[in-house]
């Protein structure tokens, strides 16, 4: 039972360092999304990707990069990293369906620190 | 303009009491979802209700309802009631039509707090 995994749950970079967030999820959802979560806001989309091979910006992709060369995983890279994204990152996905079939799943997040 | 729209950044609710969170939203689409998640302390987000913009009746799940009021473009989420598990942060969230790409987009969130 398993749905979206995520790595690591907590990690502190140092300012200029390059690390991956990895996501995996066993749903066969076609459709996979990154978003950042603030202190004391919403969340707002990184990357998202509707298949494997296919992959887009979201409101906020800036410093970021992903692949998607399986169903199963969309890695988030961060290049040079910044204090700005000091941030909660959130690994999701659905089944592009009706109704419910929409409901987007979520990772259990990931804290990153940069300093 | 924003999308989604909570007004209400905390809430106090007594035990056992209901509590109303609202939401109102923003879109020219025809279809479309609207959410609610619950993101207690831990840091999760728990998906609880869902309403599509087709669906006649209001959706309910357990203790979670949701008043859809179309015209007014309004989703408020009502717990009804409420138990100290439910202090937490709710999101509303709003999924545009059928041609994007399905993302959600979230409102600042209600931090509900349940006093004893």
């Amino acid at each position: 039972n398993a749905g979206v995994t995520q790595t690591p749950k907590f990690r502190i970079l140092k300012i200029g360092q390059s690390m991956t967030l990895q996501c995996t999820q066993d749903m066969n959802h076609n459709y996979m999304y990154w978003y950042r979560q603030d202190p004391g806001m919403g969340l707002k989309l990184i990357y998202y990707s509707v298949g494997a091979g296919i992959t887009d910006k979201g409101e906020v992709p800036n410093g970021y990069n992903v692949s998607r060369s399986t169903t199963e995983d969309f890695p988030l890279r961060l290049e040079l990293a910044a204090p700005s994204q000091t941030s909660v990152y959130f690994c999701a996905s659905s089944y592009r369906g009706r109704g419910s079939g929409n409901t987007i799943y979520f990772g259990e997040g990931s804290w990153l620190t940069v300093v | 303009a924003q999308k989604i729209t909570q007004t209400q950044p905390g809430m106090f609710v007594q035990e056992k009491e209901a509590v109303t969170l609202d939401c109102t939203y923003d879109t020219s689409d025809q279809s479309y979802g609207l959410f609610w998640y619950k993101q207690p302390s831990s840091g999760e987000m728990i998906f609880l209700i869902y309403q599509g913009s087709y669906d006649e009746q209001n959706a309910t799940e357990g203790r979670y309802s949701l008043n859809f009021q179309k015209a007014r473009k309004s989703a408020n989420l009502v717990i009804s009631a409420s138990q100290l598990g439910d202090s937490a942060m709710y999101f509303c969230a709003m999924r545009e039509g059928r041609g994007s790409q399905g993302n959600l987009i979230f409102g600042k969130g209600t931090k509900l707090s349940v006093k004893p």
